[in-house]
């Protein structure tokens, strides 16, 4: 089993739907949480993180954790053509040889058509 | 904030030629740097861990001598190919971490190697 796992997708959505986009893990000792966006042929681009459990919002984006589920989830309200990306999550723990290290997902293709 | 610069963008070359990729930390200081592969619609790989004014971490299946890194100061890391051939052609990526709690990286923009 992989430590992050992440529906590939694609996802395609008409614009201005509700986006929601998840990630499961295994590791009971990552604390932080990461989303990067990443348009194609360019570098993931860091959108939102959250430490531990809860929520935190951010403009149309708004990132979940759900420790205890060991499931993360980033939701995008009135989702535009201009967020048509690969979504990363990424975790890391915050302890130990692995401190700094990133998980990843695979990623989860999304398009917004006009 | 936190800007990390990565160069070239793209790379053409010919099979049996050494390429360096270069990662600036811009605005920061990096104690620790990445350096992924990328393969078309799959995840970052992570090739190896840089730590400024130490030798490289190399994941498993990494040749550390095919792909020689250098952490010489704490905003620069580099990445050389050395004698590279066409199964070497991808996405590079490189990160910095500012080692502050956060434990977040930053990514430079890509490299895209291609070996002919």
């Amino acid at each position: 089993q992989k430590e992050v796992e992440q529906d590939p997708g694609p996802l395609s959505v008409p614009e201005g739907a509700i986006v929601s986009l998840n990630c499961t893990y295994s590791n009971s000792a990552f604390q932080y949480f990461m989303w990067y966006r990443q348009y194609s042929r360019k570098g993931p681009e860091l959108l939102m993180y959250t430490y531990s459990s809860g929520n935190k919002e951010d403009g149309r984006f708004t990132a979940q954790v759900d420790k205890s589920s060991k499931y993360i989830s980033l939701f995008i309200r009135d989702s535009q053509p201009s967020d048509s990306a690969t979504y990363l999550c990424a975790m890391s723990a915050y302890r130990g040889s692995t401190l700094g290290r990133l998980y990843f997902g695979r990623g989860t293709q999304l398009t917004v058509w006009p | 904030g936190a800007v990390v610069s990565q160069h070239p963008s793209r790379v053409i070359c010919k099979s049996g030629t050494s390429v360096k990729i270069e990662c600036r930390s811009l605005d920061f200081q990096a104690t620790t740097m990445f350096w992924y592969r990328q393969f078309p619609k799959q995840s970052l790989m992570l090739m190896a861990t840089s730590n400024e004014g130490s030798k490289a971490t190399y994941e498993q299946g990494v040749e550390k001598d095919k792909f020689l890194i250098n952490h010489a100061s704490l905003t620069l890391s580099t990445l050389t190919v050395t004698s590279a051939h066409p199964e070497d052609s991808s996405f590079y990526i490189c990160s910095a971490h500012p080692g502050v709690a956060k434990n977040i990286q930053y990514f430079g923009a890509g490299t895209r190697l291609s070996v002919l």
